[in-house]
């Protein structure tokens, strides 16, 4: 069965702090892993990763693939009040995308 | 460029009443997915549609049904709601061409329902 799980479920922590997102996949047929960010409504794009260890970053945000341990992380170095909201990953086949239930991050001024 | 399009935004039924939402994707793009959001239970796939055929299918009551129109907008149906049809229904578009750089969702903001 294909699966995504993500961890931890839910994280607070406190303006500056640096965290790091987990995400695993068992997805057959693999082509990509994407994070996405969704605070009130749709999610926003964040990274797509097809390669292992080349890290993609986008300012605060940093994000990694290791297809040999089928797991990404996603880090947010200096976190800031606008960084709180769910954190999603996919797994993604052609036509397929398998979602985790999302890592909820609170950031605490 | 305009965005993913969902409409209604919020709607409210009763149980055993019928529902269609609609989605209206990105220009160009062939693909849309829908999903259903509930809390603790993220994004369930619900299926798939590329050039009016449906591709994919999750593991949903036939209750839930799609179709895809040669202008590529989709509406998704469910017929005889429940309770726990309570979610939040999002609806992405990709261009989806097969190369992994086509792969991203472009998600639409949902359209929430309510069944009481």
């Amino acid at each position: 069965e294909d699966k995504v799980v993500q961890s931890p479920l839910s994280l607070v922590v406190h303006e500056g702090d640096t965290v790091t997102l987990n995400c695993s996949y068992e997805v057959t047929n693999f082509r990509s892993l994407l994070w996405y960010k969704q605070e009130k409504k749709a999610p926003t794009f964040l990274f797509m990763l097809t390669s292992s260890g080349i890290e993609k970053k986008s300012g605060r945000l940093s994000s990694i693939l290791d297809k040999k341990e089928l797991s990404s992380i996603l880090n947010i170095t200096a976190t800031q009040t606008g960084d709180s909201a769910i954190y999603l990953c996919a797994g993604a086949q052609v036509d397929q995308f398998y979602f985790g239930t999302g890592t909820s991050l609170t950031v605490i001024p | 460029k305009a965005g993913v399009t969902q409409t209604p935004r919020y709607l409210i039924k009763t149980r055993g009443q019928q529902v269609t939402l609609s989605c209206s994707p990105i220009s160009g793009h062939r693909s849309v997915s829908w999903y259903q959001q509930t809390p603790g239970q993220g994004l369930q796939f619900l299926f798939e549609y590329f050039s009016e055929t449906q591709r994919n299918k999750g593991n949903f009551p036939g209750r839930f049904s799609g179709r895809q129109f040669s202008n590529s907008r989709s509406e998704m149906n469910v017929s005889t709601l429940e309770l726990g049809d309570s979610a939040l229904y999002l609806c992405a578009s990709s261009l989806n061409t097969g190369g992994p750089e086509t792969g991203e969702l472009f998600f639409g903001e949902g359209s929430r329902l309510t069944v009481l």
